[in-house]
């Protein structure tokens, strides 16, 4: 079935240093990819997606290509603010079934001024 | 974008009472909304699906009696924690989309608090 796998948080870095989030994920076909963030006390909201084979999703920022050969879809921004202070989440839907998203455990990154 | 709506945004209830919270899409209709759980610095856990004008279709291990699904409208999920008991304080998130091929929304999440 699929699967995606976060690296193990939380991640502390301080104002304006580079972030990277590791994604990786196991489908079958070509899945939809996703990550999501979810500031304290509140729900998900989609950050970033990409669709197809090395494409790239970016907003606010933060940048992930979607890389097919090493199945991954690693998050990153060049230089992270107190604000990004979050958990972010990585996703992926699959072409059939249901369309329903398979969720990571979530990354907590803090961002220290 | 889409805004998916929760209602309320937080509640305690004593043990042995139920719990109604709401979830509607605003801008758009749901032909599907889900609900998920989630536990203190853990992911997403999916308890049900809930297709407009039929039964939901619940996770494994979640009790289809207790945590009651309803998706009356196209703009409109509650789910009812009937029974509560401390163990169901969480925070419950639901989110919609309005077909298959179409984007999750997610609401704001509704926390739980039973005493």
């Amino acid at each position: 079935g699929n699967s995606v796998t976060q690296m193990e948080g939380p991640v502390t870095l301080s104002e304006e240093a580079f972030l990277t989030i590791n994604c990786t994920y196991t489908a079958t076909g070509y899945p939809s990819l996703f990550w999501y963030v979810q500031y304290p006390g509140e729900g998900l909201q989609l950050l970033l997606k990409a669709t197809k084979a090395d494409d790239k999703g970016s907003n606010k920022g933060f940048e992930a290509t979607y890389r097919k050969e090493t199945t991954s879809f690693h998050l990153e921004k060049g230089s992270v603010q107190v604000s990004d202070s979050a958990v972010y989440f990585c996703a992926l839907r699959g072409q059939g079934g249901s369309y329903i998203p398979t969720f990571g455990r979530g990354t907590s990154l803090i961002v220290h001024p | 974008g889409a805004v998916v709506s929760q209602h309320p945004s937080w509640v305690i209830c004593k043990s042995g009472t139920s719990v109604k919270i709401e979830c509607r899409s605003l801008d758009f209709q749901a032909t599907t909304m889900f609900w998920y759980r989630q536990f203190p610095k853990q992911s997403l856990m999916l308890m049900a699906t809930s297709n407009e004008g039929s039964k939901a279709t619940y996770e494994q291990g979640v009790e289809k009696d207790k945590f009651l699904i309803n998706h009356a409208s196209l703009t409109l999920s509650t789910l009812t924690v009937t029974s509560a008991h401390p163990e169901d304080s969480s925070f419950y998130i639901c989110s919609a989309r309005q077909g298959e091929i179409y984007e999750q929304y997610f609401g704001p999440g509704t926390r739980l608090t039973v005493t």
